[in-house]
């Protein structure tokens, strides 16, 4: 079964600092692999998608992730964190039956 | 462009008591889902549906039935509502599989947020 393990339920950064969020996946074949954000009393919307064209996938708000197969992971990166980015970020990877299947989450906190 | 749905946003019920979350996509989605959204548990899918008329089980079914009735709505009922089912209720739609054109992505309504005493 596929499946998406995110590392550290929270994180904190400084206004300014690098955001590095963890997503690992789980998959018998090439997946597909998503990155959702959901900000407070919100539902989720996409950030960024993998579907095999590039390793390297920007998103949107400066946002980008590497897909790396030899690690099995899809982290998600932001060169400088901004207050506006704090809220709860998701790893999904598209299931064999057309379903999404999300990781547990990762709170950002940013800090001034 | 209203994009997906929910009513109601918020609701406390009572232990054995019943209702029907309702949600409304007009992006022409052949797939509509229901996840609930748990602290630390991030979120579980509940049913799902492939098409008009047809639903079908996720991770966590039980206690909860659904209906796609239209193409465009998917109704989420609780028959007898239990304290366990106390969370926060997303629906989405989408096209994941494009075939050719690639893979699409789901969208999300802002959720329900479900209380029971």
């Amino acid at each position: 079964a596929q499946s998406v393990t995110q590392l550290g339920s929270h994180v904190s950064v400084s206004e300014g600092a690098l955001v590095l969020l963890r997503c690992n996946y789980s998959s018998s074949v090439p997946p597909y692999l998503f990155w959702y954000v959901q900000y407070p009393n919100q539902g989720l919307q996409l950030l960024l998608k993998y579907t095999s064209a590039a390793t390297l996938v920007k998103g949107i708000n400066g946002f980008e992730a590497e897909f790396k197969k030899s690690e099995t992971s899809f982290h998600l990166t932001k060169p400088s964190a901004h207050m506006s980015d704090a809220a709860e970020y998701f790893c999904a990877v598209r299931s064999f039956t057309d379903k999404l299947i999300f990781g547990t989450g990762t709170r950002l906190q940013v800090f001034p | 462009n209203a994009g997906v749905t929910q009513t109601p946003k918020f609701r406390v019920l009572k232990t054995g008591q019943s209702m029907t979350l309702l949600c409304a996509q007009d992006m022409n989605h052949e797939y509509m889902y229901w996840y609930r959204q748990d602290p630390g548990m991030g979120l579980r899918l509940i049913h799902y549906s492939v098409g008009e008329g047809t639903t079908a089980k996720g991770e966590v079914p039980d206690g909860y039935n659904v209906s796609r009735l239209k193409k465009q709505n998917f109704l989420l009922g609780l028959e007898s509502a239990a304290p366990s089912q106390t969370s926060v209720y997303f629906c989405a739609s989408g096209n994941l599989n494009l075939g050719l054109a690639g893979v699409g992505e789901l969208f999300f309504g802002e959720g329900s947020r479900l209380t029971v005493l």
